[in-house]
């Protein structure tokens, strides 16, 4: 079973910041099978970043992906105010199909 | 463009079933898998089922496995998930997805509905 572990588990910093998340698996996993999402209070997740580094459709060139194997990196180089929310990774494997990390929530400094 | 609808959420009692649907709509649903997620209150994400384009292929996370049942009608545009033995642990947002073992990500998700098991 793949695990995914985020850190920090908050990240508080103000606009116009960098901000660097980290997901690590407990297993090797491919890069096209890992993810990041982004959620705001009451809405659903969005898709940010897929196969590792690829943005979604619509995603600002502000958000990046990168890593390989157990420790993949998600980047916001400069925070927007609509940038402050909560983040997951997720990855796909064998057992469970899909698992997602715990998150790391942005926050305003 | 892409609208995932979810509907048949509610109150339930432990024990009880609850029958999920999700209307799609602004792209060709046969070509697409398609999976449930959800979200405890204040809690984290867990995929729970997922199916494939043709309903040939189904898996279902080993928390629901056996309880529920992921079904699709390509002709409808519409997904399905059955939801039997519900107890506590099941209350949760649930997501209807599009995605699965195609593509290995959830490119669009509908805004949720809400299931709560409560005696």
């Amino acid at each position: 079973e793949i695990v995914l572990t985020q850190s920090p588990g908050t990240l508080s910093l103000s606009p116009g910041e960098r901000a660097t998340l980290s997901c690590r698996a407990t297993q090797s996993v491919s890069n096209y099978y890992l993810a990041w999402y982004q959620q705001k209070p009451g809405l659903p997740p969005r898709l940010l970043i897929y196969a590792a580094s690829s943005r979604a459709a619509g995603i600002p060139d502000r958000f990046s992906g990168s890593g390989s194997g157990t420790d993949f990196t998600l980047t916001i180089s400069r925070l927007e105010p609509e940038d402050f929310a909560v983040y997951y990774c997720q990855q796909y494997g064998s057992s469970p199909l899909f698992s997602f990390g715990p998150g790391t929530i942005v926050e305003i400094k | 463009e892409v609208q995932l609808v979810e509907s048949g959420g509610g109150a339930v009692r432990p024990g009880g079933s609850l029958r999920l649907s999700c209307g799609a709509s602004g792209f060709k649903f046969d070509d697409h898998g398609m999976s449930w997620v959800r979200q405890g209150p204040g809690k984290g994400l867990e995929w729970i089922s997922g199916i494939y384009l043709n309903a040939g292929s189904t898996r279902y996370a080993d928390s629901v496995k056996g309880r529920f049942i992921i079904s699709r009608d390509n002709a409808k545009n519409s997904l399905h998930l059955q939801m039997n033995s519900l107890t506590a642990e099941d209350t949760a947002f649930y997501y209807c997805v599009r995605g699965y073992a195609d593509r290995y990500y959830f490119d669009y998700w509908g805004q949720g509905t809400l299931v709560t098991v409560s005696s």
